[in-house]
């Protein structure tokens, strides 16, 4: 059964910085494109970053970009996102999600749990 | 980045009832988008994408259709489980995916 797991969410100053992780099994790690997507609570999904199979290529949303960086380990079936200059806009339950595969669009096929950050002084 | 605009943004109904969320996109996706249901407390999960294809466990009262820039999910007989906030994501490859503002369906 596939399975994906957050952690590293915490209670974080603004300005501060926080490392999430994500841990997957149940499926063949290396051969999907990765996502993080957050839900501030009370709202709606929003898009934060994607990582390629390879680690190779990653991209991000305007509102994190050059503060946040997304990596991955294929040889531990896991994925980061390093969150540097936090901003209490940033607060949220962040998801790390499978991509459905198969070429050209981003579909968010499976979702962890979700971790809280939460941003505030 | 491309719009997506979701109407209701609620939608008070009734077992048995047939509910139609629409989702409008700012410019056209051809058949790039997906459908989740959010349940309270928990992670959304992927109910169609490609405008039209249900993931294999839902069921078959769910259906969405549409291309372009308006597309359509419709639940044709409500079930006490399907009460639960609905959202629309375009998935074009051209970042980045953008999503809804949901539709909470309650009753």
């Amino acid at each position: 059964e596939m399975e994906l797991v957050e952690s590293g969410g915490l209670v974080v100053q603004p300005g501060g910085s926080l490392r999430l992780s994500c841990a997957t099994s149940g499926f063949m790690f290396g051969d999907y494109t990765m996502h993080w997507v957050r839900q501030a609570p009370g709202r709606g999904l929003e898009w934060v970053s994607l990582i390629t199979w390879n680690g190779n290529t990653a991209y991000y949303s305007d509102s994190v970009k050059g503060r946040f960086t997304i990596s991955r380990d294929n040889r531990k079936n896991s994925l980061f996102l390093q969150m540097n200059r936090l901003r209490i806009e940033d607060t949220a339950f962040y998801y790390c999600a499978k991509d459905l595969g198969g070429g050209d669009s981003y579909y968010f096929h499976s979702w962890g749990q979700g971790t809280l950050v939460t941003v505030s002084s | 980045d491309i719009q997506m605009t979701q109407s209701p943004s609620s939608v008070s109904a009734s077992i048995g009832d047939r509910v139609t969320i629409t989702c409008r996109a700012s410019q056209d996706i051809s058949t790039y988008l997906a459908w989740y249901q959010q349940r309270p407390g928990k992670a959304p999960n992927l109910l169609i994408f490609g405008a039209s294809n249900l993931q294999s466990w839902v069921p078959s009262r769910f259906s969405g259709s549409g291309s372009g820039t308006d597309f359509t999910l419709t639940i044709s007989s409500l079930q006490p489980e399907d009460f639960a906030t609905y959202y629309c994501q375009q998935a074009n490859s051209f970042l980045p995916p953008t999503f809804g503002g949901g539709t909470k369906v309650e009753i």
